[in-house]
């Protein structure tokens, strides 16, 4: 079945990039919208962003200044990028796949059916 | 943006008794909503999607209803490795895609 391991550096300094990559196996990231999801600890899910496997993206309001979501169909890969992190920053990222589908075709984001485990940010110099 | 509101924010209930979680839309979200469990250091679950329809695997125990603004999460014989926080999740309007705020069902 369809699993996704995200990962990246556990500590990112403040006003640099935070990059995570998550790795689809079990399946391919063609169809599905593909999302990056945050949690600071304690506290409740935002969702950040998604990519469409056409390549369309589209940002939470509040973070859009900041996020940049890629994939490489090649290496069944997504990446989040997050620029100019504060201590606000400090979360579990998660990816997860996202989409409704009608007869078996995506037809826009929908449910969350597959998360990764989430990997632990903290923003600290 | 919708704003997604649970409650209540804490449930007590005695193991085998009926839990009935609440998720208000801050407008019509038809039903676009999910619902969706975490336990401690894992990643959500999701249970439900279309507002009523049960993920695959998830027992029928578990069960959604409502459409437009307000949404119930019903579980109706709570066994030990249901005691989780409950999120809902909007996806009838973005961006952004919004969750509500999380209900703690605890052990009473």
């Amino acid at each position: 079945q369809v699993q996704l391991q995200d990962s990246g550096p556990g500590l990112v300094k403040p006003s640099e990039t935070l990059s995570l990559t998550c790795t689809v196996s079990g399946g391919s990231i063609s169809s599905y919208y593909w999302s990056w999801i945050r949690q600071p600890p304690g506290k409740g899910l935002e969702w950040i962003g998604y990519i469409y496997y056409s390549g369309s993206t589209n940002y939470n309001p509040s973070l859009k200044s900041r996020v940049t979501i890629s994939a490489d169909m090649s290496k069944n890969q997504l990446a989040l990028k997050l620029s100019s992190v504060t201590a606000a920053d400090t979360a579990v990222y998660y990816c997860a796949r996202g989409g409704m589908t009608i007869f078996g075709v995506v037809i826009m984001p929908g449910a969350f059916d597959i998360w990764g485990q989430g990997t632990m940010v903290t923003v600290s110099s | 943006e919708i704003v997604m509101t649970q409650s209540p924010a804490t449930l007590s209930v005695s193991p085998g008794e009926r839990a009935t979680l609440s998720c208000r839309a801050s407008q019509s979200v038809s039903t676009y909503l999910a619902w969706y469990q975490q336990k401690p250091g894992q990643a959500p679950r999701l249970l439900i999607y279309g507002a009523s329809t049960r993920a695959t695997g998830i027992p029928a125990r578990f069960s959604g209803s409502g459409s437009g603004t307000e949404f119930t999460l019903t579980i109706s014989s709570l066994q030990s490795e249901d005691f989780a926080v409950y999120y809902c999740q909007q996806y009838n309007n973005w961006p952004p895609l919004t969750f509500g705020g999380g209900t703690k069902v605890e052990i009473k």
